[in-house]
């Protein structure tokens, strides 16, 4: 089963704008993790939030973490179109020992 | 610094036939993963190394995938027989601990007709 569900499933944006997803997930964490992946690739980490911590920044991007509503979310400000790939969230589970969960994705377009 | 590496990129095979992937993880990485990506779903754990012995293979059909990593290092996994529904993208990891980033390969995606 997935632990975490992204939302949207997929969203288009012109570039310039900002793109926000969300993810939802349903037992307590160690930390949160976001990935991207672009068509045909293997995935890229993008930053890592603990349990602890409720904002975290790195370069375009900036994500959030609200552990009392089991959720989290990703804001990339002024996309690119190079920005265009699937964006995963994936828990870490307390007592699971790095072994991550992975939700569905949201699919990400940027239009140039 | 060379990435998680894997082979072969891509496989097509039939239905009930054997099929093995091979993954070289990022030097010094005492952990490796290997998992599943089925079309339009996030990649799922089929199982966790630690050095040369599992740490978890819970989500692993162990009635025809198996998968070791002798010397810990490099590691397979085999599918024997396919099913169709093994058609997916098989992405192996490696992280240098247990706690740590996980980077992944580009993964070898198979399709099984």
């Amino acid at each position: 089963s997935q632990q975490g569900e992204e939302d949207p499933q997929a969203l288009s944006i012109q570039e310039g704008e900002n793109a926000t997803m969300n993810c939802s997930y349903k037992t307590s964490i160690n930390n949160l993790q976001w990935y991207r992946q672009n068509s045909g690739r293997g995935l890229v980490h993008l930053i890592l939030i603990r349990s602890n911590e409720r904002e975290k920044h790195s370069g375009r991007l900036r994500v959030t973490l609200d552990t009392s509503k089991k959720s989290s979310s990703l804001l990339i400000t002024a996309s690119r179109a190079a920005d265009t790939a699937s964006y995963f969230c994936a828990t870490d589970a307390q007592n699971a020992g790095n072994m991550l969960t992975f939700g569905g994705g949201t699919r990400l377009m940027v239009k140039p | 610094e060379a990435g998680v590496a894997q082979s072969p990129r891509y496989k097509i095979i039939e239905k009930r036939q054997s099929v093995a992937f091979w993954c070289n993880p990022i030097s010094g990485h005492a952990t490796l993963y290997w998992y599943q990506q089925i079309l339009g779903q996030g990649p799922k754990l089929l199982i966790q190394f630690q050095n040369n012995g599992v740490v978890d293979d819970s989500q692993l059909p162990k009635d025809r995938f198996s998968a070791e990593r002798l010397k810990g290092v490099d590691s397979t996994l085999k599918i024997q027989p396919a099913k169709l529904e093994d058609s997916a993208v098989y992405l192996c990891a490696s992280s240098l601990e247990r706690l740590e980033t996980q980077y992944f390969g580009p993964g070898t995606r198979l399709l099984v007709l």
